[in-house]
């Protein structure tokens, strides 16, 4: 199975700053990766797929890059909705997995 | 606009069955993957299985974790994805989500809650 790690395992900011979290997958996973937000019990949202384009509906404060199997998601000016824990997922090869995700918490 | 709804969750003892049901609308069902995916309490997302569209023919993929043991079929005429649990373990208690398998998972519905316990 492919493994992905996600780092950190949490992060504290403050209102309006930029913040960036990463995954890194254990072998080539091309673009087939994307990035979900999670509030407390509610279900996850779709942010990015394909590393780096948005969903839908998505503000462009959110982003995220490739560079060979490290993948970067990139939140700017950090609003309180933000706050929030945030997966990476693969979906190249099944079993699709996710990393541990990241918990974003106010400073 | 695109929605999905899950039920059938509920209290279930060790070895037990359950089925559970998605409910789509919005779009259209054939056209796309639909997929389950889990969440143990306080724990991280963990997908579980796959029902592909009708141009594969609607096969299914799953997770080593529930292989032999769950189900996913699909119902064309009714919209619906099914995910049929059985030999179920307390491992397997978790918030159950169908998500639509386009770009990864772009449609999620709420969630139905498992939980195995005698």
């Amino acid at each position: 199975d492919i493994q992905m790690t996600q780092s950190p395992s949490s992060l504290s900011a403050s209102v309006g700053d930029k913040v960036t979290i990463t995954c890194r997958a254990s072998q080539d996973i091309r673009n087939s990766l994307a990035w979900f937000q999670q509030k407390p019990g509610r279900a996850p949202k779709s942010l990015i797929y394909g590393a780096s384009s948005l969903q839908n509906g998505v503000p462009s404060k959110f982003s995220g890059s490739r560079s060979g199997t490290d993948f970067t998601l990139t939140i700017n000016c950090l609003q309180p909705e933000d706050f929030a824990t945030y997966y990476c997922q693969q979906y190249d090869t099944y079993p699709f997995t996710f990393g541990q995700g990241t918990k974003l918490e106010i400073k | 606009e695109v929605q999905l709804v899950e039920s059938g969750g509920g209290l279930v003892q060790p070895g037990g069955s359950l089925r559970l049901t998605c409910a789509t609308s919005g779009f259209i069902f054939s056209d796309h993957y639909m997929d389950w995916v889990r969440q143990a309490p306080g724990k991280g997302l963990e997908w579980v299985g796959r029902g592909k569209s009708k141009v594969e023919r609607y096969t299914t993929e799953y997770a080593a974790s529930v292989k032999g043991r769950f189900i996913v079929s699909r119902d064309e005429s009714k919209n619906s994805l099914y995910l049929q649990m059985n030999s179920l373990k307390s491992e397997d208690t978790a918030v159950y989500y169908c998500a639509r398998g386009l770009n990864s998972f772009d449609f999620w519905g709420l969630g139905t809650m498992v939980t195995v316990s005698s």
